[in-house]
């Protein structure tokens, strides 16, 4: 099973600034099955990267993935008031076929 | 709009059954892989099942297995996920999802599964 571990566990950071998360895998992950989810309070997960780079449709560009192998990272570029909230990393691998990273929450400063 | 929408949560006592649904819409759903994704309170997002399109690729976490049983019924455009022998440990509120490739898009709104005496 390939185990995520995702870093820092909080984020205190003001609005306007970058932001950068990471997502370290057990073992390495193909790039296509990389994919990073925002949830925000009461909500349900939202798609915001997949494929470890690619935007998904209505993200925002200040949102950014990057990354291969075993660590990948995702960067907000300025904070908006409205990005404060878990971020999620997932793999698809092969069995299961699905984890999730423990998530890290930014939260503001 | 692409939409997803789940019920059948609520309070059951411990070894009890529960039959989650999702109804989905504004998609080809015969088309998709469909997934069950739980959040334990105040926890992180935990993968629970998956099923292929047809139906003939299940996949389960070791958590539930044997105790949950995924399901489709493609003409209803609907998800199932029948829970029993339920205990403390599954309370969460309960996401289905569309399976888009390798990743998860979009979500249901969520159903919350009580697990107490």
């Amino acid at each position: 099973e390939i185990v995520l571990t995702q870093s820092p566990g909080t984020l205190s950071l003001s609005p306007g600034e970058r932001a950068t998360l990471s997502c370290r895998a057990s073992q390495s992950v193909s790039s296509s099955y990389l994919a990073w989810y925002q949830q925000k309070p009461g909500q349900a997960p939202r798609l915001l990267i997949y494929g470890a780079s690619s935007r998904a449709t209505g993200i925002p560009d200040r949102f950014s993935g990057s990354g291969s192998g075993t660590d990948f990272t995702l960067t907000i570029s300025r904070l908006e008031p409205e990005d404060f909230a878990v971020y999620y990393c997932q793999q698809y691998g092969s069995s299961p076929p699905v984890t999730f990273g423990p998530g890290t929450k930014v939260d503001i400063k | 709009e692409v939409q997803l929408v789940e019920s059948g949560g609520g309070l059951v006592k411990p070894g009890g059954s529960l039959r989650l649904s999702c109804a989905a819409s504004g998609f080809t759903f015969s088309s998709y892989s469909m997934n069950w994704v739980r959040q334990a309170p105040g926890k992180g997002l935990e993968w629970v099942s998956s099923i292929s399109s047809s139906s003939s690729y299940i996949y389960y976490a070791d958590s539930v297995k044997g105790r949950f049983t995924i399901s489709r019924d493609n003409a209803k455009n609907s998800l199932y996920l029948q829970m029993n022998s339920l205990r403390a440990e599954d309370t969460a509120v309960y996401y289905c999802a569309r399976e888009d490739l390798y990743d998860f898009d979009p979500w249901g709104q969520g159903t919350l599964v009580t697990v107490s005496s």
